[in-house]
């Protein structure tokens, strides 16, 4: 079993449409949940992060983290063409100094908003 | 956010040549650089982890007599596949943290798409 699941996707949704992105994950010790986009070809951004459980929001984008289910979220409202990307999630325990907080990706799902 | 390069964004090489990567953090010090290896529709996959001026530590699988990393500055780090063969053509992505950010902040670099012929 893999530590961190992650629907590949591909997802279509209309402009305007909310999104609903997810993980799932195995590992107790994560603390810490963050969410990357990635555009074709390149590398990932890191759009939002998380500590423990909780709602997080920025904008258009809302990150939730529900420890207890070990299942976290991300949320677009009224999505653009240009949310079209991967969205990966990623997660890591906390660290034990400073140059050693490796983090546990998922597969990334793949989104296309369409026009 | 803070800014990492990486150069050559992409390459081809014969096989058995080897070729460096590098990574570069351009407006912070990288205390820490990771490298990662991306295949097609798949996850980042951590390949090592480099603390400046110390030797990397590598994942479990990964050969460090094949994949050589130096991370000789606070704004450099290189990875070398030495020897390259058509099963190491894939996309190679850097990060970078440092103790000026937030420690679970990377930074990625654009990546670096290999292809050995």
């Amino acid at each position: 079993q893999k530590e961190v699941e992650q629907d590949p996707g591909p997802l279509s949704v209309p402009e305007g449409a909310i999104v609903s992105l997810n993980c799932t994950y195995s590992n107790s010790a994560f603390q810490y949940f963050m969410w990357y986009r990635q555009y074709s070809r390149k590398g990932p951004e890191l759009l939002m992060y998380t500590y423990s459980s909780g709602n997080k929001e920025d904008g258009r984008f809302t990150a939730q983290v529900d420890k207890s289910s070990k299942y976290i979220s991300l949320f677009i409202r009224d999505s653009q063409p240009s949310d079209s990307a991967t969205y990966l999630c990623a997660m890591s325990a906390i660290p034990s100094n400073f140059g050693n907080e490796k983090l546990t990706f998922g597969t990334g799902t793949r989104l296309t908003i369409i026009p | 956010g803070a800014v990492v390069s990486q150069h050559p964004s992409r390459v081809i090489c014969k096989s058995g040549t080897s070729v460096k990567i590098e990574c570069r953090s351009l407006d912070f010090q990288a205390t820490t650089m990771f490298w990662y290896r991306q295949f097609p529709k798949q996850s980042l996959m951590l390949m090592a982890t480099s603390n400046e001026g110390s030797k990397a530590t590598y994942e479990q699988g990964v050969e460090k007599d094949k994949f050589l990393i130096n991370h000789a500055s606070l704004t450099l780090s290189t990875l070398t596949v030495t020897s390259a063969h058509p099963e190491d053509s894939s996309f190679y992505i850097c990060s970078a943290s440092g103790s000026e950010l937030g420690w679970y902040e990377q930074y990625f670099g654009p990546g670096t798409r290999l292809t050995v012929t």
